[in-house]
């Protein structure tokens, strides 16, 4: 059974330094994945797509990575702003049409 | 920018009563979703649905749920009988993966549920 973990559950960091989130996962036989943003009491926003076959995915100061074999991503956000502050969550899919499964997010605090 | 809507925001209802949550994907889109998170939990899938029919459904999603696409635009969620555990906010979501599309999942702002 697909277990999605994110490490820490809470993060705070000063204005300017660079954020790294890791994602874990336990089956590697995944189609995607896909990292997203949620503010407080708000909707999902995505923010990278990465298929199976590619190794990572850039977005502005967003850039994403994919080791499969491992069962592990990591998105890093350069310079970060206060506007940075939300939940970061994780998710993988089986397949091209396939649900989701998410993992609990990584609550991001980025202080002036 | 095309987005996912859905209405209405907040619905408070009683236990026992029947619900129906509606969102409209991105109009180009093939395969549509129903999520929902629990206070302080993980977001968990529903149900998916592709050329009006479901094409997978969770354990959650029982006999107390439907899903539905009326016409060209609307996907509707309906909750027959309400039960207090069923108080989440249930986001609507919805890809284009089709020949050139992506798989790329984009969601709506959601509904809270309130049952009382």
């Amino acid at each position: 059974k697909q277990e999605v973990t994110q490490i820490p559950a809470a993060l705070s960091v000063p204005e300017g330094e660079n954020l790294v989130l890791n994602c874990s996962f336990t089956d590697s036989a995944i189609y995607n994945l896909q990292w997203f943003r949620q503010d407080p009491g708000k909707g999902l926003t995505s923010l990278l797509l990465i298929q199976s076959s590619q190794r990572e995915q850039t977005s502005g100061r967003l850039n994403a990575s994919l080791d499969k074999s491992s069962g592990r991503s990591t998105l890093y956000i350069a310079a970060s702003q206060p506007g940075d502050s939300a939940t970061y969550l994780c998710a993988v899919t089986p397949d091209s049409w396939g649900k989701l499964q998410f993992g609990a997010g990584t609550q991001v605090v980025v202080t002036p | 920018e095309p987005e996912v809507t859905q209405t209405p925001s907040h619905q408070v209802t009683q236990m026992g009563q029947e619900v129906i949550l509606r969102c409209v994907p991105i109009s180009n889109h093939l395969y549509f979703y129903w999520y929902r998170q629990i206070l302080g939990q993980k977001v968990e899938f529903l149900v998916s649905f592709y050329n009006n029919e479901i094409s997978e459904k969770s354990e959650i999603f029982d006999d107390q749920f439907s899903v539905e696409r009326p016409d060209g635009s609307n996907f509707t969620l309906k909750i027959r009988s309400t039960k207090l555990e069923d108080s989440a906010m249930y986001f609507c979501a919805s890809s284009d993966t089709g020949t050139g599309g992506s798989d790329e999942q984009f969601f709506g702002p959601g509904t809270r549920l309130t049952v009382l």
